[in-house]
């Protein structure tokens, strides 16, 4: 049984480029949340989306960051025109509803 | 608002000693609680969670911890430290069970274990 898979698990892109990060839930789960920690801080909430639904996106910055879980395939995590300040590792986690959220193992991302 | 507080960013402590660290968290509504483990370049994974049944909650890898709501704390403990302890651990709260909506994090205590 598959856990949690992110990938790319580490992805550098110069500033100004575009971010594209992938989670794919276990399976049978049909939640999804994105989480970004930051260096020396916990994780902090950004979105969580169901199928073709974000239902809570209190967490993302207003400008550049979306998130999309199409009804097939992978969520995404699009960050556009990066900045240094977007370096860190991008979590998902999935959960079947009421129940604990499981992560995947991140994706580190740097900017330069 | 929800928050969760752990005391102490750094915890050290030797092989064989008890492990306790600390988490105290604020919520509106009784709450669902979280520990979770994150061993280096690698995702978090649930060590235990408290959803208003027993107060001692046993989790994997011998840790266990106890939800007292009179401190609103949920502190984590182990008998006996092991050498593959060694990890960051963070406490989060959630208003529904963590299965719909965000955990709120604290921002961790890293383990030391000293041989």
């Amino acid at each position: 049984n598959a856990g949690v898979m992110q990938n790319p698990r580490h992805l550098v892109r110069r500033r100004g480029q575009e971010a594209r990060l992938r989670c794919s839930p276990m399976k049978g789960h049909s939640h999804v949340y994105w989480y970004r920690q930051l260096p020396e801080e916990g994780l902090k909430f950004m979105v969580y989306l169901q199928k073709e639904n974000i239902i809570d996106e209190s967490g993302m910055p207003k400008e550049r960051f979306s998130a999309e879980f199409p009804k097939e395939g992978p969520s995404i995590l699009r960050i556009q025109q990066v900045v240094r300040g977007d370096s860190a590792a991008y979590f998902c986690a999935s959960s079947q509803i009421t129940y604990e959220q499981y992560f995947g193992p991140g994706t580190r991302l740097t900017v330069t | 608002a929800q928050s969760v507080t752990q005391l102490g960013s750094h915890v050290s402590v030797s092989e064989g000693a008890l492990v306790l660290l600390r988490c105290n968290y604020s919520s509106s509504v009784p709450p669902y609680l979280f520990w979770y483990v994150q061993y280096p370049n690698q995702g978090l994974q649930l060590l235990l969670k408290y959803t208003s049944a027993a107060t001692l909650v046993k989790g994997i890898n011998g840790f266990e911890a106890e939800f007292k709501k009179s401190e609103t704390s949920f502190h984590l403990t182990k008998p006996s430290a092991h050498m593959s302890d060694a990890a960051e651990y963070f406490c989060a709260v959630s208003d529904s069970g963590g299965g719909a909506d965000g955990l709120t994090f604290g921002k961790g205590t890293h383990l030391i274990i000293q041989p």
